[in-house]
């Protein structure tokens, strides 16, 4: 079955550090993206990609980079971690037109 | 990034009442979608709705592009429906998200 698969599903990472969220799809899309969701408030672009090896920046791109390896590949990588960070990031998957499918998401906690 | 305002923020409801969940947008658009969110978090996608009237068993989700404003109509609430409804733009390939509805829905 076609799918996003979000990894990790959960982590804590320190002030500071580095982080790198991965998601991997098997719908043969040719767009993905990540969005965070803060607590009560619905989802907010970050980057997208519909090509492999190129990202495009979203509304709220400062202190996130992006990552295209390969079309089924996408990664969101924060170089310096900070408390504001923390949410629950969701990719997905598009054709660019009606079709989107959605991760289960990772909770990440910076402290 | 695109204006997306959805409306109520919060709803609470007796089993068996209906619901009407307001999305306005400022801008142009290329088609509206509305998602639910589980409380555990996934989205599934409910509508793709570009225009019109679309119906889906106790759903209807109405769109009107002059108007900028699109509704999803819930009717005969069950304890089932709680959640957070998300409406969401699409504008050139990309989604645009309001800050959803959080819908209770009580026995």
């Amino acid at each position: 079955e076609a799918a996003v698969t979000q990894s990790p599903r959960s982590k804590v990472a320190v002030t500071g550090g580095k982080v790198t969220l991965s998601c991997h799809q098997t719908n043969n899309h040719d767009y993905m993206y990540w969005y965070r969701q803060d607590t009560g408030h619905g989802l907010r672009l970050i980057h997208y990609s519909y090509v492999a090896d190129s990202t495009e920046k979203g509304d709220i791109p400062d202190g996130y980079k992006a990552s295209r390896p390969s079309q089924e590949n996408f990664s969101l990588i924060l170089e310096l971690a900070s408390l504001s960070q923390t949410a629950v990031y969701f990719c997905a998957s598009s054709t660019g037109d009606s079709d989107y499918t959605f991760g289960s998401g990772t909770r990440l906690l910076v402290i | 990034g695109q204006q997306v305002q959805q409306s109520p923020a919060s709803l609470v409801l007796q089993e068996g009442e209906n619901a009407e969940l307001q999305c306005n947008f400022s801008t142009s658009l290329n088609s509206m979608q509305w998602f639910y969110q589980r409380p555990g978090g996934s989205l599934v996608s409910l509508f793709y709705n570009p225009s019109g009237t679309k119906h889906s068993g106790r759903l209807t989700s109405t769109t009107v592009i002059k108007e900028r404003r699109s509704s999803l109509h819930i009717s005969s609430s069950q304890t089932t429906d709680s959640g957070t409804y998300l409406c969401a733009l699409a504008n050139y390939n990309v989604l645009y998200f309001g800050s959803g509805t959080k819908l209770t829905v009580e026995p």
